[in-house]
């Protein structure tokens, strides 16, 4: 499978902890991102990259979360002292030179 | 502030209706148009995109797809459901210049067999 892959798929957590999740895009794209979803709702966006850089965060994106990509490969997001409202779908999708975002299976994580 | 607006956020209809889901947004430059599906524990994916050009699209498994400017609306639809079809659909919409996607919240299509 070629396609944007996430890890891990469901992330459970007591308040507090610390979490990461890895993305890897579709080898050839050079644009990646991350959203969150929540039920009921829309991705929200919270970052992206073109190659290692970051070019974009959202202002709804608390100092607790980070996000890297070093190599401009894949990428990771962290949350620090994870709070019960961090729990959501954390989405990663990537694109080429089209508009169009192919997106990964999701992690969700639950925090306890 | 850019926004998407996707009025219906459940529709219920039966096997061979015809469905037609609302998407208007908010921006007046040019833009590009996305419909997603997300089916049950399934990522999303693409079922269709408008970037220029004829304004009717479409899309994988029999979904097309209508951008009206003058209404700022791309509402997608679909002659006759499948029980298959039970999904959210989400619109989503881009300046021409920015890949940054606005969303609107998803409409939960079920259809009953």
């Amino acid at each position: 499978d070629t396609g944007v892959s996430q890890d891990p798929r469901h992330k459970i957590t007591k308040r507090g902890q610390n979490v990461t999740f890895r993305c890897d895009p579709i080898s050839e794209h050079n644009r990646l991102y991350w959203y969150r979803q929540t039920l009921g709702q829309g991705p929200e966006f919270l970052t992206y990259f073109q190659n290692e850089a970051q070019l974009e965060k959202s202002r709804l994106l608390s100092d607790r979360f980070s996000a890297e990509r070093p190599k401009g490969s894949f990428s990771t997001l962290e949350i620090q002292r994870t709070e019960q409202g961090d729990s959501a779908m954390y989405l990663c999708a990537s694109n080429g030179h089209t508009g169009e975002l192919f997106f990964g299976e999701g992690s969700r994580l639950t925090v306890l | 502030a850019q926004s998407v607006s996707q009025h219906n956020h459940h529709v219920i209809l039966s096997e061979a209706a015809s469905l037609e889901l609302g998407c208007n947004y908010s921006y007046g430059g040019t833009v590009n148009l996305f419909w997603y599906v997300q089916y049950p524990g399934q990522h999303l994916q693409l079922l269709l995109k408008y970037f220029s050009g004829d304004p009717l699209v479409k899309g994988i498994k029999g979904f097309e797809a209508e951008f009206i400017k003058s209404k700022f609306s791309f509402n997608l639809r679909k002659p006759s459901v499948q029980w298959s079809d039970t999904a959210e659909y989400f619109c989503a919409v881009n300046q021409d210049s920015n890949y940054q996607l606005i969303w609107g919240a998803g409409t939960k299509l079920i259809i009953k067999p």
